[in-house]
């Protein structure tokens, strides 16, 4: 089964600054998901990934990708206080490319914003 | 996207008694799905509600334990049985709108925390 590791596991960023959260796996990626969570709860969808290569954004938030589908990144650009929380990467239980919905997620990024 | 309630939004419960959980879509969807998340951890796929038949669990997971029920294409039940304290958790449910392939959008209610003492 699909496992992700995401880094780092928490981070703490002056307001205006960039940061990257990383999304990797042993096994290729297929159907990556992007969500941000408020602490205590229900999950936001950012944004999906299905294709080596593949980048989308959403205001400043982006995210990519890489070509072996392995690993997704998401950047914030010029963080706001807004954009604490936990960001959490989820992708295809199965791992096995031959399609399900069910989704395995990594233990997610805490992101903390000093104005 | 769709738009997901889930009700109740918390409850404190004692040990041994059972919670049940209301997921309701503003539309037909697809899939349903729901999730659990323990204190400081990600989350973890209880089962599929399949409409009109036995929802299907993940490994650890069993009927007796947390039934679901899912009567049509905008609702769903999870019941948590003779809770204990392991229990408290915040139960999520998810949808998938749209058919004609697995990689599409899934969108999460706000979610219900249980607190069992």
């Amino acid at each position: 089964s699909q496992e992700l590791e995401q880094s780092p596991q928490s981070l703490i960023v002056q307001e205006g600054k960039n940061l990257t959260i990383n999304c990797t796996s042993s096994k290729t990626l297929y159907g990556l998901y992007w969500y941000k969570q408020k602490y205590g709860e229900g999950l936001i969808f950012l944004m999906m990934l299905q294709k080596g290569g593949e980048e989308k954004s959403h205001e400043k938030i982006t995210a990519k990708l890489d070509e072996k589908k392995q690993q997704s990144s998401l950047h914030i650009t010029a963080s706001q206080p807004s954009h604490a929380g936990i960001y959490l990467c989820g992708a295809d239980a199965a791992g096995s490319g031959a399609g399900s919905y069910q989704l395995t997620f990594g233990k997610g990024t805490k992101l903390s914003v000093i104005p | 996207s769709a738009v997901i309630s889930q009700k109740p939004s918390r409850d404190i419960c004692q040990r041994g008694t059972s919670l049940t959980i209301q997921c309701q879509v503003d539309s037909q969807v697809t899939m349903m799905f729901w999730y659990r998340q323990q204190p400081g951890q990600s989350l973890t796929l209880i089962a599929t509600a399949n409409q009109g038949s036995e929802a299907t669990y993940e490994s650890g997971f069993v009927i007796d334990k947390f039934p679901i029920s899912r009567p049509n294409l905008t609702f769903s039940t999870l019941t948590v049985s003779n809770m204990s304290p392991e229990d408290s958790s915040i139960y999520l449910c998810s949808v998938t709108p749209a058919a004609g392939g697995p990689y599409n959008e899934q969108f999460f209610g706000p979610g219900t925390r249980l607190t069992v003492l």
